[in-house]
């Protein structure tokens, strides 16, 4: 069966340090790829997302993801973390048939410390 | 960009009444939605696939006839949660599939915070 898996629960990092989640998937295929972050108690928003072409792509709020197809890896990175990044972050996959729901990982919350 | 409202967004019923809650493309049709379920600190889990003009499709442990599922439009797609218990006290997220194109993206609404006291 698919899964998605974020082994990070929970991360800290200084503000203005770099930023490394962790996302690995499992399917047969290479499936559609998306990260979302959510704030407490709204919805989601989308970063990013990987369909296919450029296995590294770029994303809103200065994150960017690499598809690593040998490692069935999507980590989402940003080089520098602003406070406002604090929130949860979810990677889910999407199979390539219609009519299918996406699949999400447990999700990492982040902590952004001064 | 692509639009999904959701309504009501923070909802406060009592014990063994039913609330609906709907999920609105603005912008485009959705053949497909889908209602999701968030505990707190938790991710997301399917709950049913709503399919325009059918039945709408149940994930295994998901009550069909606690949590009503209406998708009379290619625009609209309502959850009815029946006799709500406090245990059904959640956060519920909707999405809608767009179909144009080639790619198969989908859109979430803000969700709906449901409290039954």
């Amino acid at each position: 069966a698919q899964s998605v898996t974020q082994p990070d629960i929970h991360i800290t990092v200084s503000e203005g340090a770099s930023l490394e989640l962790r996302c690995n998937y499992s399917y047969g295929a290479t499936p559609y790829l998306f990260w979302y972050v959510q704030s407490p108690g709204q919805g989601l928003q989308l970063l990013l997302k990987y369909f296919s072409g450029d296995t590294l792509v770029q994303g809103i709020k200065g994150f960017e993801a690499e598809f690593k197809r040998s490692q069935s890896s999507f980590n989402l990175r940003k080089p520098s973390v602003h406070w406002s990044d604090a929130a949860e972050y979810f990677c889910a996959v999407g199979l390539n048939q219609a009519g299918t729901a996406l699949i999400f990982g447990k999700g990492t919350t982040l902590s952004v410390s001064s | 960009g692509a639009v999904v409202s959701q309504h009501p967004s923070r909802v406060i019923c009592k014990s063994g009444t039913s609330v609906k809650i709907e999920c609105r493309s603005l912008d485009f049709q959705a053949t497909t939605m889908f209602w999701y379920r968030q505990f707190p600190k938790q991710s997301l889990m399917l709950m049913a696939t709503s399919n325009e003009g059918s039945k709408a499709t149940y994930e295994q442990g998901v009550e069909k006839d606690k949590f009503l599922i209406n998708h009379a439009s290619l625009t609209l797609s309502t959850l009815t949660v029946t006799s709500a218990h406090p245990e059904d006290s959640s956060f519920y997220i909707c999405s809608a599939r767009d179909h144009r194109g080639s790619s198969y993206e989908q859109y979430f609404g803000p969700g709906t915070r449901l409290t039954v006291t």
